[in-house]
Parts: C-alpha cells; sequence; structure tokens
C-alpha cells in the first residue's frame, strides 16, 4: 500500500513564524502535491512537483514556497505566517501519467492554527 | 478554462437506498474522472476511475457513468449504509494533477 506520511495531524504557530509542513512518500512516485482545504472552497492546490528540484506553482501559491530535495520528501514552506493561512493541509502523490498513473495516494492532512 | 462543479447541498438517504451524486464539467471534455471519499478530517482516498469511452465502471455496490454528452459524471452507492456516510469528490485528470469539485456530502440514515 502506498503510505503518504504528514509529520504533523496538527500544529498550532503564531503570526509571522515560518513554519515547515513535511510530507514522505514510500512508493518512488514522481508527482507530489500541495493543497488546502477549506469549508465551502474544497481542495485548492497550492504547489506541485514532478521531479526532484522541480517545482510548479499551483492556483494559490501567494504566500508559500516548497522545496523537493530528495524524491519521496516534499515541504511546504510558510514564510510568515498569517491567520489567513489557517487551514487543513494537505499533501499527495502520484506516478507521472494519466488514468490509473494519476491516481492521487494523500495523507491524513495537518491542521494547522495561526493565532 | 477548465471547471467541475458537484452539488454543494448534502445528500440525505435512508439506509438501503441508492446514492446518487452528480459530477458536472464545462468547457473540455476530460479523458478520465477520478472519484475519492473524504472522512471528516482525513485525506481523500480514491474510489474509481473512469475513462471518457467507457459509459460505466463497477465496483461491488459502486457504480460510475460518464456522459460526454451531458458532460456529467454519475455515483451510484447501492444498499447505502451508514457507514457510507463522507463527503465525495469528483476530479478531473488533466494531466499531471488533478482539478477536484468541492465535494457532496452524503449522510446515510440507519
Amino acid at each position: 500500500d502506498v503510505k503518504v506520511t504528514q509529520s504533523s495531524r496538527y500544529l498550532v504557530k503564531r503570526t509571522g513564524e515560518k513554519v515547515f509542513l513535511e510530507c514522505v512518500q514510500d512508493m518512488d512516485h514522481e508527482n507530489m502535491f500541495w493543497y488546502r482545504q477549506d469549508p465551502g472552497l474544497g481542495l485548492r492546490l497550492i504547489y506541485f512537483s514532478y521531479d526532484v528540484k522541480m517545482k510548479e506553482k499551483g492556483d494559490i501559491p501567494e504566500g508559500y514556497s516548497v522545496s523537493r530535495e530528495k524524491k519521496e520528501r516534499f515541504s511546504l514552506i510558510l514564510e510568515s505566517a498569517s491567520t489567513n493561512q489557517t487551514s487543513m493541509y494537505l499533501c499527495a502523490s502520484s506516478l507521472s501519467g494519466q488514468g490509473a498513473r494519476n491516481i492521487q495516494y494523500f495523507g491524513a492532512g495537518t491542521r494547522l492554527s495561526v493565532l | 478554462s477548465q471547471k467541475i462543479e458537484q452539488n454543494s447541498e448534502a445528500l440525505n438517504i435512508q439506509e438501503g437506498k441508492t446514492a446518487t451524486l452528480t459530477c458536472n464539467y464545462t468547457n473540455y471534455s476530460p479523458a478520465y474522472l477520478q472519484w475519492y471519499r473524504q472522512d471528516p478530517g482525513r485525506g481523500p482516498v480514491f474510489l474509481l476511475l473512469i475513462r471518457e469511452n467507457e459509459k460505466e465502471k463497477r465496483k461491488e455496490r459502486l457504480k460510475v457513468t460518464f456522459d460526454t454528452t451531458l458532460k456529467q459524471s454519475l455515483f451510484h452507492i447501492t444498499a447505502s449504509q451508514p457507514a457510507d456516510s463522507a463527503t465525495y469528490l469528483c476530479a478531473w485528470d488533466s494531466s499531471y494533477k488533478l482539478i477536484f469539485g468541492s465535494g457532496t456530502r452524503l449522510l446515510v440514515r440507519p
């Protein structure tokens, strides 16, 4: 079974802090993704990566950056956390391609509160 | 741009009935559509995938249809159970990424 592990289930940070969310997958997937999910807004793509050291902006990249130094690990960084970044953050991974290769496997999520 | 829509109102049904959830898309027709289940406070879990040229796909009590004329996919759960209560998301396979609908919450009453 594919396993995607997010480092924290719950996180509380203060405004202005630098926040790191870590995600690790164990299936040698090429693609990794970071989403945030808010009530009524669904899943919104922040960034994704299709290879080591490669990244692409998603729909809402402002205020975030990412790092992928190793294939299995994809980090989301909030450079200076703000209250409007309070949300559920979900990491996912997939193979490269369409159809069955594009099935995404999600972590359990990190609920981040910025006070 | 591609847009995918699901009914935001919750679907409330009696145990044993068939639940039918709708996913509509606009503009381009996706080559594939995927369906996921999400429980509260958890990440989505993949359920089924259907290709553009497939009319129907089944897996146990689940059935997905894909109608390119209506630009719609329907997701059915037959003989529904309270354990089927969750939010169901459809997703447009856009090659290297997925475009998700906002999900429909299903509540199955005992």
